[in-house]
């Protein structure tokens, strides 16, 4: 079974510095990684995600994350916050199917609350 | 093209009712995906359909079921419903990229039950 572990539940951060949300995961098999970002009283808006290829993956918004396997992790980094990056976000993990076409199922972190403050 | 949307936004229902909720995909999109969001479990699967056919189920009981017609669109019902099923239902249908694929989100129902 998947598992993915938000280590922050809030992150404050001043306007114009740089964050990192951090995400670790746990599966058997090869994933999926990805990371939305989530606004109050809306739904889940796909920042990036991590299919295969190069570890560092660039996303919207000036985000970026980087898939680390030896450490099964996935933070997510911004070099410059802006105050409207103030949402929650969350990672989340799916496994690589066996098959193609098999079911798409994606196991989400508990979220990390970031804060841009003035 | 237009993203997911669901309907409608904001439901209030008294215990022991049932509700269904609806979901149309990206024009195209053929897996339509079900989640559950409260503050206590975060977000959990439900389940998905693909072709009409539910190809994979989450963790519910049997009061949780959905469908998924010709045209893709799905619904979710939910049966004889209890306190804790309030909660936001979001939606989400996927497209292959690659090996992979993208999950796209509706803006969810918010659910309330008294």
């Amino acid at each position: 079974a998947q598992s993915v572990t938000q280590l922050d539940s809030q992150v404050p951060v001043f306007e114009e510095a740089p964050v990192e949300l951090r995400c670790n995961y746990s599966s058997s098999v090869s994933v999926y990684l990805f990371w939305y970002v989530q606004y109050p009283n809306q739904g889940l808006q796909l920042l990036l995600k991590y299919l295969s290829g190069s570890t560092l993956v660039k996303g919207i918004n000036g985000f970026e994350a980087e898939f680390n396997k030896s450490q099964t992790s996935f933070h997510l980094r911004k070099p410059s916050v802006h105050i409207s990056d103030t949402a929650e976000y969350f990672c989340a993990v799916s496994d690589q199917p066996r098959l193609s076409g098999s079911a798409r199922q994606l196991t989400f972190g508990s979220g990390t609350q970031l804060t841009v403050l003035p | 093209k237009a993203g997911v949307t669901q309907t409608p936004r904001y439901l209030i229902k008294t215990r022991g009712q049932q509700v269904t909720l609806s979901c149309s995909p990206i024009s195209g999109h053929r897996s339509v995906s079900w989640y559950q969001q409260t503050p206590g479990q975060g977000l959990q699967f439900l389940f998905e359909y693909f072709s009409e056919t539910q190809r994979n189920k989450g963790n519910f009981p049997g009061r949780f079921s959905g469908r998924q017609f010709s045209n893709s669109r799905s619904e979710m019902n939910v049966s004889t419903l209890e306190l804790g099923d309030s909660a936001l239902y979001l939606c989400a249908s996927s497209i292959q990229q690659g090996a992979g694929f993208e999950q796209y989100f509706g803006p969810g129902t918010r659910l309330t039950v008294t």
